[in-house]
């Protein structure tokens, strides 16, 4: 059973503030993916990684970074948080392109 | 025109009905089609994998329309534990991922 976990359930963070969201995935998959949701938008891609190392903007990728050392591993990193960033974030995985994605539970992040 | 659409209801239907909702996706080269369901507040889960002949999962029918560029699911005989969100995603011939913004079913006791 694949099990994406992400590092906080809810987040609650002032503006100006480095946030780190981790996210960890334990089925040796190969992408992996940041999304934020946000009411009438639906998701929307932020970054994603196909292999260590590597990341791809999403469509929304400005004031945020990423980190992929590890296979397993996909950190997402607001390098000032700012009010427009308060949203629900999503981590997934996916084995390789054209497969289904799984994804971790969430983190809630409010920026005040 | 989107490049991946849905109706985004809700669809309010009573329980035991049958309920069917399309998705439109404008890029004819698409590879892959799958449906996602979304309960409040909780994270999208894979429902299903949509495939050419269509795919069939207890009450759950899934189909794809490539002429039309569409892809359906069907709900036969709805509990009113399906209510929830449902969500189709498309994959690119670019590997570019697309979801849609999801259909809301409210099933009625």
């Amino acid at each position: 059973d694949v099990k994406v976990t992400q590092s906080s359930r809810y987040l609650v963070k002032r503006t100006g503030e480095k946030v780190f969201l981790e996210c960890v995935q334990d089925m040796d998959h190969e992408n992996m993916f940041w999304y934020r949701q946000d009411p009438g938008l639906g998701l929307r891609l932020i970054y994603f990684s196909y292999d260590v190392k590597m990341k791809e903007k999403g469509d929304i990728p400005e004031g945020y970074s990423v980190s992929r050392e590890k296979k397993e591993r996909f950190s997402l990193i607001l390098e000032s948080a700012s009010t427009n960033q308060t949203s629900m974030y999503l981590c997934a995985s996916s084995l390789s392109n054209n497969y289904e994605q799984y994804f971790g539970p969430g983190t809630r992040l409010t920026v005040t | 025109r989107k490049e991946v659409e849905q109706d985004p209801g809700p669809f309010n239907v009573p329980e035991g009905a049958t309920v069917a909702f399309n998705c439109t996706y404008s890029n004819s080269a698409s590879q892959s089609f799958f449906w996602y369901r979304q309960d409040c507040r909780k994270e999208p889960k894979l429902l299903m994998s949509v495939y050419s002949s269509g795919n069939e999962d207890g009450r759950f029918t899934a189909q794809l329309n490539r002429a039309s560029q569409y892809i359906s699911l069907l709900i036969r005989d709805s509990k009113l534990s399906d209510s929830a969100t449902y969500l189709c995603v498309v994959n690119n011939r670019d590997d570019k991922i697309i979801f849609g913004k999801g259909t809301r079913l409210h099933i009625l006791p």
